[in-house]
């Protein structure tokens, strides 16, 4: 089953440690991204990549890192989380944009809700 | 930059009635997709329905229907029949060819539907 998982799906935590949100896909995808939502803001985007060991940021990347060592996995990195980082994070995976129209459907993961304290 | 806006923060519809979501949107571009995505309660992002731009036919899945006006910049969504599972928070989005496959997301509309 194609699919994007992400873990854990909640977490929570106090302000100034380190964490890391994991996320794989299993569809070969060469793009993959990170959002987060917040209530009244939609999903932005904080990183992405599109491909192995290339990754840029998008438009909220303060206070994140990600890494692309391996194609399938995409791990948002919270070097120091502060409490302007709760919310609601996605991971969402799809093939490079193209001239085949399904290249333009991004699969996202179940989210992870992190609360910082 | 591309905006998505949606002005409806909340809507609610009877069952089996039909509701109209708003959407509109701002770019320069001429090659784009629009998307709207639907996030029941389960927080899972699921697509609904996508539109290019270059195709002037709106899209149409089941009960789900679009009003795309190009012009405008205008993408509503139709749902007829509505069903008690319709009832999620909804997103509009937009992606161009220009900055690959980022998405921009409106607010969101949150749907009820009442039995």
């Amino acid at each position: 089953e194609a699919q994007v998982t992400q873990n854990p799906r909640y977490l929570i935590t106090v302000t100034g440690k380190k964490l890391t949100v994991t996320c794989s896909q299993n569809m070969n995808h060469e793009y993959m991204s990170w959002y987060r939502q917040d209530p009244g803001l939609g999903l932005r985007q904080i990183y992405y990549s599109m491909n192995v060991e290339v990754t840029d940021k998008g438009d909220v990347p303060e206070g994140y890192k990600v890494s692309r060592k391996e194609k399938r996995n995409f791990p948002l990195i919270l070097e120091s989380p502060s409490p302007n980082q709760t919310s609601l994070y996605f991971c969402a995976s799809s093939p490079a944009l193209g001239n085949q129209e399904k290249n333009t459907e991004a699969f996202f993961g179940q989210g992870t809700r992190l609360t910082v304290v | 930059a591309q905006t998505v806006t949606q002005s409806q923060p909340e809507m609610s519809v009877q069952e089996a009635e039909t509701v109209t979501l708003s959407c509109t949107y701002d770019t320069s571009e001429n090659n784009y997709y629009l998307f709207w995505y639907k996030q029941p309660p389960s927080r899972q992002m699921i697509l609904v329905i996508r539109q290019e731009a270059y195709k002037q036919q709106n899209a149409t899945e089941n009960r789900f229907s679009v009003n795309f006006q190009k012009a405008a910049k205008s993408f509503s969504l139709k749902i007829s029949d509505s069903q008690l599972g319709d009832t999620a928070m909804y997103f509009c989005a937009f992606m161009s060819m220009e900055y690959g496959n980022k998405l921009v997301f409106g607010a969101g509309t949150i749907l009820r539907v009442k039995s």
